[in-house]
C-alpha cells in the first residue's frame, strides 16, 4: 500500500525568506501523481502544485516549485520569498494514476508559521 | 455552480442519531469524493463517484456509513447511529474528468457528535 509521510509537524520562516518543506512516499508504482494543497485558518483545501511521476521536470507556480526524486521517492515544496498570507498547514499527496484506485493519501500536514 | 457547495457547514448532533451530509458539485463534473479529516489529521478517504457509479466505497468506516449519488450530481453522505468517534469534518471534492487531476474541494462540513 502506498504511504505518505510529512517528517516535520511544524515549519516556521521569515518573511520574505525561503523555505522548504519534506514529503517522502512510498508506493510500487510508476504511473502517479503528486499534490501539495495549502490548509489555511480557514479549513479550505487549496492546490498548491502538481506533479506527474512521467515528467522529470520539477513542477513550477510563482513562489512555489517542488524538488521531485523519483527514485528517491521524495517530493519537497520550496516556497520563495515567504508571506504572511503563505502560513497554514500544507499537505502533500499521492495518487495512482492507473486503473480504479484514484484515490488520494495524504500525508498528516506542516503546519508552517510565517514570521514577520 | 461556480465551487463545490456543502451543507451544512456545521452540524451538532447527538450520538444514536442519523446525519445526513450534501455535496453539490462543480456542474458537469463527472467525479466526486467524499473525505473524512479529523482535527489535527490529513484527510481519510471515505468513497468516490464517477458519474452515478461508485466503484470505491473501502474507505467507508463501517456499514453506518453510506453514500449516494442517484443522478451522477448532488451526492449525499449519511451516517445512522452516530458515535463520537465519527465527529471530524467531512470533505467533498469533484474533478471534470473521470480521474481528473485538477480536484477542487468544497469547504467542509463540521460534524461534531456529543
Amino acid at each position: 500500500a502506498q504511504t505518505v509521510t510529512q517528517s516535520q509537524p511544524e515549519m516556521s520562516v521569515q518573511e520574505a525568506e525561503t523555505v522548504t518543506l519534506s514529503c517522502t512516499y512510498d508506493t510500487s508504482e510508476s504511473d502517479y501523481y503528486l499534490f501539495w494543497y495549502k490548509q489555511p485558518p480557514s479549513r479550505q483545501m487549496i492546490l498548491v502544485i502538481r506533479q506527474e511521476a512521467y515528467k522529470q521536470q520539477n513542477a513550477t507556480e510563482n513562489r512555489f516549485s517542488v524538488n521531485f526524486q523519483k527514485a528517491a521517492k521524495s517530493f519537497s515544496l520550496k516556497i520563495s520569498d515567504s508571506q504572511l498570507g503563505d502560513a497554514a498547514m500544507y499537505f502533500c499527496a499521492y495518487r495512482s494514476n492507473a486503473g480504479n484506485n484514484r484515490k488520494l493519501i495524504w500525508g498528516l500536514g506542516t503546519s508552517l508559521a510565517v514570521n514577520p | 455552480g461556480a465551487g463545490v457547495s456543502q451543507s451544512p457547514r456545521y452540524k451538532v448532533t447527538k450520538r444514536g442519531q442519523d446525519v445526513t451530509l450534501r455535496c453539490d458539485p462543480i456542474s458537469s463534473h463527472a467525479t466526486l469524493y467524499w473525505y473524512q479529516q479529523a482535527l489535527g489529521q490529513g484527510p481519510e478517504f471515505l468513497t468516490y463517484f464517477n458519474y452515478e457509479a461508485q466503484p470505491d466505497k473501502s474507505g467507508l468506516p463501517s456499514d453506518r456509513f453510506s453514500a449516494e449519488r442517484p443522478e451522477g450530481s448532488i451526492s449525499t453522505l449519511t451516517i445512522q447511529r452516530t458515535e463520537q468517534r465519527d465527529s471530524a469534518m467531512y470533505r467533498c471534492a469533484s474533478s471534470l474528468a473521470p480521474f481528473g487531476n485538477t480536484i477542487y474541494f468544497g469547504e467542509g462540513s463540521w460534524l461534531t457528535v456529543v
